[in-house]
């Protein structure tokens, strides 16, 4: 069945230091990836996306996303965390079919230490 | 980008009434609208898509008579929760897809902002 995981309930980290947020996914083929943030109250808005290629892809904000098709991860990062960022965020692989639909991790709360 | 508006953003409805809720796509037409529900601190439920001119497909566990979904137009999209009860409290979310983008790449879909139902 296909799955997706996000670890981490919940992540603390002070304002400047490094982010990584993990994602790991099972497929039975490698999925279109996707990272959302949702600020409370709010709705989503698309981080960053990968497809295909560089397994290393910008996103907006600052973030950036890894994929690792061997450890079936798409860990998302940020160097420097800025206080702005406290939210919700969400791992969403999309299958390779024509069905467009979404499936949500059970995302990861950050807050941001001052 | 692509603007996907939904309304109202926030209802109170008295328990047994039924609420409509509305999607639609500003600047592009969706042939194709998903419908999600969020129960506070949880994950996005995906409830069911919403195809324009045809019946919505549901996800298993959702009950389609109790959530009626009508995309009679190529920008708008209506969940409809009908005798609602408090259970149905829940933040709903629309997403939609650009169905005439061609330079648009496989999954992008665009979110509305969410509806936030309270029913008592």
């Amino acid at each position: 069945a296909q799955s997706v995981t996000q670890p981490d309930i919940h992540i603390t980290v002070s304002e400047g230091a490094s982010l990584e947020l993990r994602c790991n996914y099972s497929y039975g083929a490698t999925p279109y990836l996707f990272w959302y943030v949702q600020s409370p109250g709010q709705g989503l808005q698309l981080l960053l996306k990968y497809f295909s290629g560089d397994t290393l892809v910008q996103g907006i904000k600052g973030f950036e996303a890894e994929f690792k098709r061997s450890q079936s991860s798409f860990n998302l990062r940020k160097p420097s965390v800025h206080w702005s960022d406290a939210a919700e965020y969400f791992c969403a692989p999309r299958p390779l079919d024509s069905s467009y639909k979404l499936i949500f991790g059970s995302g990861t709360r950050l807050l941001v230490r001052p | 980008g692509a603007v996907v508006s939904q309304h109202p953003s926030w209802v109170i409805c008295k328990s047994g009434t039924s609420v409509k809720i509305e999607c639609r796509s500003l600047d592009f037409q969706a042939t194709t609208m998903f419908w999600y529900r969020q129960f506070p601190k949880q994950s996005l439920m995906l409830m069911a898509t919403s195809n324009e001119g045809s019946k919505a497909t549901y996800e298993q566990g959702v009950e389609k008579d109790k959530f009626l979904i009508n995309h009679a137009s190529l920008t708008l999209s209506t969940l409809t929760v009908t005798s609602a009860h408090p259970e149905d409290s829940s933040f709903y979310i629309c997403s939609a897809r650009d169905s005439e983008a061609s330079g648009s790449l496989p999954g992008e879909l665009f979110f509305g902002e969410g509806s936030r139902l309270t029913v008592l």
